[in-house]
């Protein structure tokens, strides 16, 4: 596709429920990263996958959060036992090289919003 | 700890009045620094960047931002502000070397008023 696509868009869950956001990077995109936003704040790093492996998972927050992306295209971010503390907004990035830094750009998706009530 | 800082966290400003929202870092090491925008109902997108060379970074849509070591700073500065570019700004930062994430501010929103 032409950008990074995240669904959905919109997420309302209960307490306790398992919840799963998709993230369709830029067409041979390598790495691809997850980031959380709460109102007011800014994004706050989550995971990074270089291909089919997280490179970095320091970001998740707890053993709730997982995140695959098995053929390294399509990355799912998965939370059990959703808590209200974890509304907010997930972003998704990809970039073209192993290295960001290489053309420095982060593409985001729009997002997903998840609220728990 | 690494962080990034970002002092004002809503700006008004009148059409055609100058900007500069500032940008403060902690790292221990050479860095990369970034800005990007978040117009209203959008994404994010980069707005500028720095690696090496010369400190004064020019972006897109007039912005430009300086990188002051000696201050640990990223202040983005435009002269002459539109109503579109309404938007929340975000500093980021991350270390030259390594795999290491990308560390955002918290955001600054500003609002131009005709």
């Amino acid at each position: 596709g032409a950008g990074v696509s995240q669904t959905p868009s919109n997420k309302v869950t209960e307490k306790g429920k398992y919840v799963e956001l998709r993230c369709d990077p830029i067409s041979g995109h390598t790495a691809l990263y997850w980031y959380r936003q709460s109102l007011g704040q800014g994004p706050e790093f989550l995971i990074y996958f270089q291909g089919t492996g997280a490179a970095d998972d320091s970001g998740l927050p707890n053993d709730r959060f997982f995140a695959v992306r098995p053929e390294g295209s399509v990355s799912t971010l998965k939370i059990q036992r959703t808590e209200r503390g974890d509304s907010a907004v997930y972003l998704c990035a990809s970039s073209a090289n192993r290295d960001p830094t290489n053309t420095g750009e982060l593409f985001f998706g729009e997002g997903s919003r998840l609220t728990v009530l | 700890a690494q962080s990034v800082s970002q002092h004002n966290h809503h700006v008004i400003l009148s059409e055609a009045a100058s900007l500069e929202l500032g940008c403060n870092y902690s790292y221990g090491g050479t860095v990369n620094l970034f800005w990007y925008v978040q117009y209203p109902g959008q994404h994010l997108q980069l707005l500028l960047k720095y690696f090496s060379g010369d400190p004064l970074v020019k972006g897109i849509k007039g912005f430009e931002a300086e990188f002051i070591k000696s201050k640990f700073s990223f202040n983005l500065r435009k002269p002459s502000v539109q109503w579109s570019d309404t938007a929340e700004y975000f500093c980021a930062v991350k270390l030259s070397s390594g795999n290491t994430p990308l560390v955002f501010g918290k955001g600054t929103r500003l609002s131009v008023i005709a």
